[in-house]
């Protein structure tokens, strides 16, 4: 079974902290994506990348950076958090891309995250 | 730019009975997926279904199957014979071409005994 495992299941910070949130793959995928889930919204993508080092902003990515140093890592950095990134976030994976059915994203139980 | 809607923001279901979650969808795109994903209480996402947009069949998967309605951008979820372990949120989910993922807002499923 695909696994994507999230370092922390909650985490409480203060306002203009610098913020890692740590997602970690073992199928090998590709794709690797962040999502901030809220109520009423859904969840909105704020940045995903296809390969090592390969980035590309989302529908929000206004606040956030990302890092992808290793294919199975992929970190969400805060750079100065602020009460409105209080959130859940989610991380997902999946394979390539394109339109085939092969590519489902599997996601990790995510970390909501409360800045104060 | 792709917009997906889930206009029921709660539902509930008796126990044995049968329910059905609405999603309509927005796209220009002709070749495209449809999912349906269950987030339980423990907050892990679990796909429940898939139909591809140039399969007229419906998708089904033992008790959940969708009414998939190209022309009317419509793709509702039926869930038989509801169990305790169905109450969740349910999200509606887009993908065109690329690997972006467009979610409906949801809709929490309660599930009475």
């Amino acid at each position: 079974d695909v696994k994507v495992t999230q370092s922390s299941r909650y985490l409480v910070k203060r306002t203009g902290e610098k913020v890692f949130l740590e997602c970690v793959q073992d199928m090998d995928h590709e794709n690797m994506f962040w999502y901030r889930q809220d109520p009423g919204l859904g969840l909105r993508l704020i940045y995903f990348s296809y390969d090592v080092k390969m980035k590309e902003k989302g529908d929000i990515p206004e606040g956030y950076s990302v890092s992808r140093e290793k294919k199975e890592r992929f970190s969400l950095i805060l750079e100065s958090a602020s009460t409105n990134q209080t959130s859940m976030y989610l991380c997902a994976s999946s394979l390539l891309s394109g339109i085939g059915g092969k590519n489902i994203q599997y996601f990790g139980a995510g970390t909501r995250l409360s800045v104060l | 730019a792709q917009t997906v809607t889930q206009s029921q923001p709660e539902m509930s279901v008796q126990e044995a009975e049968t329910v059905t979650l609405s999603c309509t969808y927005d796209t220009s795109e002709s070749d495209y997926y449809l999912f349906w994903y269950k987030q339980p209480p423990s907050r892990q996402m679990i796909l429940v279904i898939r139909q591809e947009a140039y399969k007229q069949q419906n998708a089904t998967e033992n008790r959940f199957s969708v009414n998939f309605q190209k022309a009317a951008k419509s793709f509702s979820l039926k869930i038989s014979d509801s169990q305790l372990g169905d109450a969740a949120m349910y999200f509606c989910a887009y993908r065109g071409y690329g690997n972006k993922l467009v979610f409906g807002a949801g809709t929490i499923l309660r599930v009475k005994s």
